[in-house]
């Protein structure tokens, strides 16, 4: 199976603007998450998305905002962007089911480090 | 609120055997995963552990203890390539949702 694609790798933003990112979960995962890395703050949560609806959502503020398509395929957007809104942005793909002997396993993608001056 | 705690760094050398602890505390418990991350690469998955006690893989084992909200990852015959950041992390309900929370993650050096 093909593993979890991200585009673009690299962006350069400036404040203001806005950004849209892409992520192809690895196929037959129905859930997608995202997740903001910096070195300060680690890997935190931004959301969920399962089935094209929102199932969960970390302490960001409204403009990191995202969807689901019927294929699974994910984009996030960040709107008004600032310069603390620079790190790697991370998509993670899972079957988005509980059990199993991985549990809630999420596989990784190679991530889109942004970068706003 | 949901906290996991675990140490910024650690230093090791080659062939000696290192544990990286976690402690957490969050709404609900459905998992506790060990992530390994090599600088500029995805984290990958390492272990999983939904029940008490030890799950041996390899060189890697990993342990739980839901009562005291404590992990460890524990790496043996430490090699150069383990260099990365270890990563805990716990999924915190109990209902279908894959949402992780993250700690900040170790850095593990080994030296020669």
């Amino acid at each position: 199976k093909a593993g979890v694609t991200q585009t673009p790798r690299y962006l350069i933003k400036t404040r203001g603007q806005q950004v849209t990112l892409s992520c192809s979960p690895i196929s037959g995962h129905r859930s997608v998450s995202w997740y903001q890395q910096t070195p300060g703050q680690g890997l935190q949560f931004l959301f969920e998305y399962f089935s094209e609806t929102q199932r969960n959502k970390g302490n960001f503020p409204g403009r990191f905002s995202g969807r689901q398509f019927s294929n699974s395929r994910s984009e996030m957007n960040v709107s008004t962007l600032e310069l603390g809104d620079s790190a790697l942005y991370l998509c993670a793909s899972s079957p988005g089911l509980a059990g199993g002997p991985r549990g809630n396993e999420q596989f990784f993608g190679p991530g889109t480090r942004l970068t706003v001056l | 609120g949901q906290n996991i705690d675990q140490p910024t760094e650690m230093t090791a050398t080659e062939g000696a055997i290192v544990q990286i602890n976690c402690t957490y505390q969050t709404s609900g418990f459905n998992g506790l995963f060990w992530y390994q991350q090599h600088a500029g690469e995805a984290p990958t998955f390492l272990s999983y552990n939904v029940l008490d006690g030890l799950e041996e893989k390899g060189r890697f084992s990993s342990f739980l203890s839901r009562s005291k909200g404590y992990s460890y990852l524990l790496l043996k015959e430490l090699q150069m390539k383990d260099s990365a950041s270890y990563l805990c992390a716990v999924s915190p309900r109990g209902e279908t949702g894959t949402a992780l929370i993250f700690g900040k993650g170790t850095t593990l050096s080994v030296s020669s």
